[in-house]
């Protein structure tokens, strides 16, 4: 079965420092691997996916994030953070083994200081 | 192309109660997902339907139950509420490939009092 852990559940950063979100996987096989954003009382929102093209994806808002399948981690990043980057973000994972459904993290709840 | 969207976005129940919540995909996705969204447990995978059949289960019991429709619109079902059962529920659609997207609509909000 797969698993995702994400370090920390809380992050708090400064207004152009780095924003680093770490997600590390757990699956027998080469997973699907997502991050989603989510403002308050909203769904959902994709920010970026890896489905075994290129290992460093680009997403929306500036952030990426590297696949690295030696340490079955798939963390999240971003150069400057914004005061708009304020929210949850969940490191996701799904196999075709396992219906495709999602498992997610538990969350990291970004806290952006002016 | 309009995105998923929930009805209704607020529930007020009691104990006891059932409830219908709906979900209308985004045209052209034939899989709709249900996630249950809670601070102690987090997001957890209700059930999926494709093409009107459940072809995904999570661990939930069978109070919770979903059917899907010929035109891709999905409902869940929650009978005999608990306190426990007060959630975001999510819905979400994409399309039949390994690695497609799930986009997610707004939530249904239910609290049970």
């Amino acid at each position: 079965a797969q698993s995702v852990t994400q370090l920390g559940s809380h992050v708090s950063v400064s207004e152009g420092a780095l924003v680093l979100l770490r997600c590390n996987y757990s699956s027998s096989v080469p997973p699907y691997l997502f991050w989603y954003v989510q403002y308050p009382n909203q769904g959902l929102q994709l920010l970026l996916k890896y489905t075994s093209a290129a290992t460093l994806v680009k997403g929306i808002n500036g952030f990426e994030a590297e696949f690295k399948k030696s340490e079955t981690s798939f963390h999240l990043t971003k150069p400057s953070a914004h005061m708009s980057d304020a929210a949850e973000y969940f490191c996701a994972v799904s196999l075709k083994a396992a219906g495709n459904k999602l498992t997610f993290g538990g969350g990291t709840r970004v806290l952006v200081k002016p | 192309k309009a995105g998923v969207t929930q009805t209704p976005r607020y529930l007020i129940k009691t104990r006891g109660q059932q409830v219908t919540l709906s979900c209308s995909p985004i045209s052209g996705h034939r899989s709709v997902s249900w996630y249950q969204q809670t601070p102690g447990q987090g997001l957890q995978f209700l059930f999926e339907y494709f093409s009107e059949t459940q072809r995904n289960k999570g661990n939930f019991p069978g109070r919770f139950s979903g059917r899907q429709f010929s035109n891709s619109r999905s409902e869940m079902n929650v009978s005999t509420l608990e306190l426990g059962d007060s959630a975001l529920y999510l819905c979400a659609s994409k399309g039949g490939r390994a690695g497609d997207t799930q986009y997610f609509g707004p939530g249904t909000r239910l609290t049970v009092l």
